[in-house]
């Protein structure tokens, strides 16, 4: 049974770096038909989808042109989990972070895992 | 970007009747390597984090009762559920997993009259 573990902390002050882990058991990573997602959600924003890192013979990242500046998700192989780093945030980043797996390939499925969840609050 | 829309925003509904919403995409969701539908629909209930209940816009993910049916083609999808029980009060939403950036509808709340 796949699960994802979040951990990161849930208040950051304006203009510093969010930081968000997502720890994967029962699965690899580096899985070749997996995307490691990160989606958020806000009242004024609802579900947005953040970016995504997936390997197929080597790594892939996408972001969403909203963030494209400030978002880094790295994948760690070491530790099989992968990471979100969102700099310069404001109070428009306060919200709901998920680690969600996605599938990859031509018969994907959509985001079958999901972590719990982890509010994120910015404020001085 | 797929812009995702949902009709209606919120629905009533007496136990054991049906429920029915509705998704549109702005283009179609059609995949031509495959010929499937990347559509998605996910229950989202207060504190949790949104479960997969049919992707392919048909096909029931294991384990999701058989009262949720989804249907659809193209551009227009639905979402019904045959026979409302008290555990479906939640959030419904639509996704698109054709392209990126990934996309989901602004959700359609169900709740028991």
């Amino acid at each position: 049974q796949v699960q994802l573990q979040q951990s990161g902390p849930g208040l950051v002050k304006p203009s510093q770096t969010l930081s968000l882990s997502c720890a994967i058991s029962g699965d690899s990573v580096s899985n070749n038909i997996a995307s490691w997602d990160w989606i958020r959600q806000s009242p004024s924003r609802g579900l947005e989808w953040l970016g995504r890192a997936y390997y197929t013979s080597k790594w892939y990242i996408d972001y969403a042109v909203s963030v494209k500046s400030r978002i880094t998700i790295n994948p760690d192989t070491s530790k099989n989990q992968f990471s979100l780093q969102l700099s310069y945030v404001t109070l428009e980043d306060t919200a709901v972070y998920y680690c969600a797996r996605g599938e990859t390939g031509d018969f994907r499925r959509g985001m079958d895992v999901w972590g719990q969840g982890t509010t994120v609050t910015v404020s001085s | 970007d797929i812009v995702m829309t949902q009709s209606p925003d919120s629905l009533v509904v007496s136990l054991g009747e049906r429920a029915t919403i509705n998704c549109k995409s702005s283009q179609s969701l059609l995949y031509s390597s495959s010929d499937k539908p990347y559509l998605a629909w996910y229950q989202q209930k207060p504190g949790q984090p949104p479960k997969l209940l049919i992707y392919w816009a048909s096909t029931r993910k294991s384990g999701v009762p058989d009262r949720f049916s989804g249907s659809g083609s193209g551009t227009d999808f639905t979402l019904t559920i045959s026979s409302l029980q008290a555990e479906d009060v939640a959030v419904y939403y639509c996704q698109q997993y054709h392209s990126t950036p990934l996309t989901f509808g602004p959700g359609t709340k169900v709740d028991i009259k």
